[in-house]
């Protein structure tokens, strides 16, 4: 069974960098079938996607958060981070780890990513 | 980016209703269309990939379908576990977007 868990600090004070790691158990972060996200969401607001990191290493960001986000990966602890620097207020979120699964049909045509498996979140507040 | 919207923003169904909430993408995104449900506290989890797949282990009452630019989540026969928040997001082009949501509350 797949599980994923983020850790980090609960509090950062602004203009500081949120720092966060997400463990994966019961998968190989080394498969070629899958890569890994971050997501966030803003208390009683909708989801935000930050960005991904494939097993090379190789990334992509959404562009409105481009110039602060870091994602890397560590296959060999089976881990990926996050990091956020300069926070304010506004990045006071639940920040969810999930992976990214290719999907296809029965007869092996390529359908489609989603997020099929997330973390439970972990709440980051930006305040000082 | 690709926006997406939703309708309704919120409704209100008894059990055993038939449900449709409906996603339109500002472009055309195929059928790269995924819908989550989120339950209080809870992490979203994945109801349907490609517009129309189910997820292993999620009810068969659940359906989706659509094309282009318009889609729609069906809950067949709404049973007590499914009042939840349901999101949908297109994989279509980077960023990734999600709708804002759709609040399924008890009539």
């Amino acid at each position: 069974q797949v599980q994923l868990q983020e850790s980090g600090p609960g509090l950062v004070k602004p203009s500081q960098t949120l720092s966060l790691i997400c463990s994966v158990s019961g998968d190989s972060m080394s498969r070629a079938s899958s890569y890994w996200s971050w997501i966030r969401q803003p208390a009683g607001k909708g989801l935000e996607w930050i960005g991904r990191i494939y097993n090379t290493g190789s990334t992509n960001y959404n562009p409105s958060l481009k110039s602060r986000v870091t994602i890397s990966v560590d296959t060999s602890k089976n881990q990926f981070s996050l990091k956020l620097r300069s926070v304010t207020a506004a990045d006071t979120a639940v920040y969810y780890c999930a992976r990214v699964r290719h999907f296809y049909d029965s007869g092996g045509d390529y359908q489609d990513d989603a997020f099929d498996i997330w973390g439970q979140g972990t709440i980051v507040t930006v305040s000082s | 980016d690709i926006q997406m919207t939703q309708s309704p923003s919120s409704l209100s169904a008894s059990v055993g209703d038939r449900v449709t909430i409906t996603c339109r993408a500002s472009q055309p995104i195929i059928r790269y269309l995924n819908w989550y449900q989120q339950k209080l506290g809870t992490a979203p989890k994945l109801l349907i990939y490609a517009a129309s797949n189910l997820q292993s282990g999620v009810p068969s009452r659940f359906s989706g379908g659509g094309s282009g630019t318009d889609f729609t989540l069906t809950i067949s026969s709404l049973q007590p576990e499914d009042f939840a928040t349901y999101y949908c997001q297109q994989s279509s082009s980077s960023p990734w977007t999600f709708g804002q949501g759709t609040k399924v509350e008890i009539k």
